[in-house]
């Protein structure tokens, strides 16, 4: 069966690392998104990608990269890990463009910066 | 711009009573609505979406929504909660021709037995 993953499943870090998340799904959909989820704000988009070779910003993509080399991975790397960016993170993945599309939700990445 | 406001952080209701999550929406074009639960330490899944037609939309494991566009609404409802309804769920919206979804800030349903 089709799937989305995420690698590691949970993460310690300290201030200043760089951290980089997995993400992998054999759906092969086009549509490729980082999304954070913290208590009080749901879940917000980081960065997203509608192809290989293509990267977009989302409303707090500051001190995160991403890139599209294949279309089955989007890794998502923290520069400089920072206390603020502990959370939980989610892949999702979709296919088309009209905006009804669902998305896939891998089962999260729970990061701690120390 | 879009947004959306679930306007419950958390509802607690007793087993086999019925429950109502509410969402409310802002956009200035057509747009389409999901809701997506998540359960403990798992990852989100689709319950239902309205594209269009009929403004009652049913979903998985006896969820429906209604859409009211003159409220700008698209409350969740099922009749008969059960323990395993227990999760988090998430009201969310994108607009016609776009590819982002903007998700709401969730509502926790708690049921009790």
């Amino acid at each position: 069966d089709a799937e989305i993953t995420q690698s590691p499943r949970h993460k310690i870090t300290e201030t200043g690392r760089q951290v980089t998340l997995a993400c992998h799904q054999t759906w092969n959909h086009n549509n490729m998104f980082w999304y954070r989820q913290d208590l009080g704000h749901g879940l917000r988009l980081i960065h997203y990608s509608y192809g290989v070779q293509d990267t977009n910003k989302g409303e707090v993509s500051d001190g995160y990269s991403v890139s599209r080399s294949n279309t089955e991975d989007l890794p998502l790397t923290l520069e400089s890990a920072a206390s603020s960016q502990t959370s939980v993170y989610f892949c999702a993945s979709s296919v088309g463009s009209g905006g009804e599309e669902t998305q896939y939700f891998g089962p999260g990445t729970r990061l701690l910066v120390l | 711009a879009q947004s959306v406001t679930q306007l419950d952080s958390q509802v607690p209701v007793f087993e086999e009573a019925p429950v109502e999550l509410r969402c409310n929406y802002s956009s200035s074009v057509s747009v389409y609505l999901f809701w997506y639960v998540q359960y403990p330490n798992q990852g989100l899944q689709l319950l239902l979406k309205y594209l269009s037609g009929s403004t009652l939309v049913k979903g998985i494991n006896g969820f429906e929504a209604e859409f009211n566009k003159s409220q700008t609404s698209f409350h969740l409802r099922k009749p008969s909660v059960h323990i395993s309804d227990t999760a988090e769920y998430f009201c969310a919206v994108s607009n016609t021709g776009g590819f982002k979804t903007i998700f709401g800030a969730g509502t926790r349903l708690f049921v009790k037995a």
